[in-house]
């Protein structure tokens, strides 16, 4: 099965850049996608198509694509950034959705 | 868009159980329902992908068997029958309008609150 691997753990401080990484075989040729998870409430989709911004999700946030590597970099950290943040292809070969594991973006 | 999930509860292992997801018939229209589970502590999970279009049902390959989609229409309820459950079944499941983009690829636009299925004896 298709994996999606992110570093358990960021921390930046506020003000800081935080980037957060996705690494899968041939990502390049995926559509990638990223939730941001705060405790006790449901994701919430803060950029879809690999760099594709919806509504809401500010312009310091954003996607991008590099090799093997999909990464969600926000700038200009702020303390309420901090949250759980997940990386989501569709595997088309298998029919299959794909999480990664997650990344506990801490703002120090 | 709007989704409430409910039905989950304590169930014994090797039992079932049947959780609905709650939409408008706007919501139905324009999204294919998506089960998403957690287990308590741990990292999201794809469990199934309805596509009211085409239609199919996709599932976790780990899940296909065990778990299965049906949808009342009348009601814009679609429904998650978990059969055979374990403990590591045990988590949060919500359901999420998936969007299709580009005919490719899915993500999931609009979440559920979700709903606690704990499996134990």
């Amino acid at each position: 099965s298709y994996v999606l691997a992110q570093p358990p753990s960021v921390s930046v401080a506020p003000g800081q850049t935080a980037t957060i990484t996705c690494g899968g075989n041939n990502i390049g040729s995926k559509s990638v996608h990223w939730y941001q998870q705060k405790p006790g409430q449901a994701p919430v989709v803060v950029v879809f198509d690999d760099d594709v911004r919806p509504s809401g999700t500010p312009e310091r946030v954003s996607g991008s694509k590099s090799g093997n590597t999909a990464t969600l970099t926000i700038t200009w950290v702020e303390v309420g950034d901090e949250a759980d943040y997940y990386c989501q292809m569709w595997d088309s070969s298998r029919d299959q959705g794909v999480f990664g594991g997650g990344t506990k973006l801490t703002v120090l | 868009v709007q989704l409430l999930e409910s039905g989950g509860t304590l169930v014994q292992p090797g039992g079932s159980l049947r959780l609905s997801c709650t939409a408008s018939e706007v919501t139905f229209n324009t999204c294919d329902v998506t089960w998403v589970r957690q287990a308590p502590g741990k990292g999201l999970e794809w469990v199934s992908t309805f596509s009211a279009s085409r239609p199919y049902t996709y599932y976790a390959d780990s899940l296909r068997g065990r778990f299965a989609i049906s949808r009342d229409t009348s009601k814009n309820i679609l429904y998650l029958q978990m059969s055979s459950l374990r403990v590591e079944d045990t988590a949060f499941y919500f359901c999420a309008c998936g969007s299709l983009v580009r005919g490719i690829t899915y993500f999931f636009k609009d979440w559920g609150r979700g709903t606690l299925v704990t499996v134990s004896s």
